[in-house]
């Protein structure tokens, strides 16, 4: 029932850009901060990006994230095989004071 | 370093219960909201349940109210997850999760996870 819908999957050649989009609402993105988390299988979701545009301790440069409105968005550079992995993005519900999860993003390196 | 590890998982009837627990360390536990996240073979996480530092608040998703209780512990560095009346549909495995900031009405996203403990609601 996640209301953060992102494109099922976006592919690139390595060294190239992929960007991932993600559409709320007013009452999720255009209140809250976002979050972008990379997954692979087996593991544990990590954070890529936080209040929209940062980045933790240890996270490349090569991921960016931004907001507009009711939309973020995620810019991965420089694609590497390793980069190949479930992206999520995440942010507060406001209306109903909870946190959602976006539909999630394959990432596939040509 | 920050370190989350859950135990409690394992295999249960429909109707029956789980207590999950997460013991952390490596940070001020008692400056951070803590968060539980599950996720199905081949899903989505799906955020399940979130308690401000203090305690005081407790969230949750709405189709978890009523049959989970979130707490947590801040002299013993644990949160605990208590679950009643599982169903098939709880079936996941269950993360432990840290805010990454200390709001208090609600939660930012999630920095340190724990390496997950699997929940199986079966006959």
């Amino acid at each position: 029932q996640s209301v953060l819908t992102q494109p099922p999957s976006v592919s690139a050649a390595p060294g190239q850009k992929v960007t991932i989009s993600c559409s709320g609402s007013r009452s999720n993105i255009g209140l809250n901060p976002v979050s972008w988390y990379q997954q692979f299988p087996g593991t544990a979701p990590k954070l890529l990006t936080y209040d929209n545009d940062k980045r933790p301790s240890g996270i490349p440069d090569r991921f960016s994230g931004s907001k507009s409105g009711t939309s973020a968005t995620l810019g991965i550079t420089g694609l590497q095989t390793g980069d190949e992995a479930d992206y999520y993005c995440g942010a507060w519900e406001t209306s109903v004071s909870l946190y959602v999860f976006g539909t999630g993003t394959k990432v596939t390196v040509l | 370093e920050v370190q989350l590890v859950e135990s409690g998982g394992g295999l249960v009837q429909p109707g029956g219960s789980l207590k999950l627990s997460c013991a952390a360390s490596g940070f001020n536990f008692t400056k951070y909201p803590m968060t539980w996240v599950r996720q199905a073979p081949g899903k989505a996480p799906e955020w399940v349940s979130g308690i401000t530092a203090s305690g005081a608040s407790t969230f949750y998703t709405d189709s978890v109210k009523g049959r989970f209780t979130v707490s947590r512990d801040n002299s013993k560095n644990r949160v605990s997850l208590q679950m009643n009346s599982l169903r098939a549909e709880d079936t996941a495995i269950y993360y432990c999760a840290k805010d990454y900031r200390r709001a208090v009405t609600d939660l930012g996203g999630f920095d340190s996870w724990g390496q997950g403990t699997l929940v199986t609601v079966s006959s």
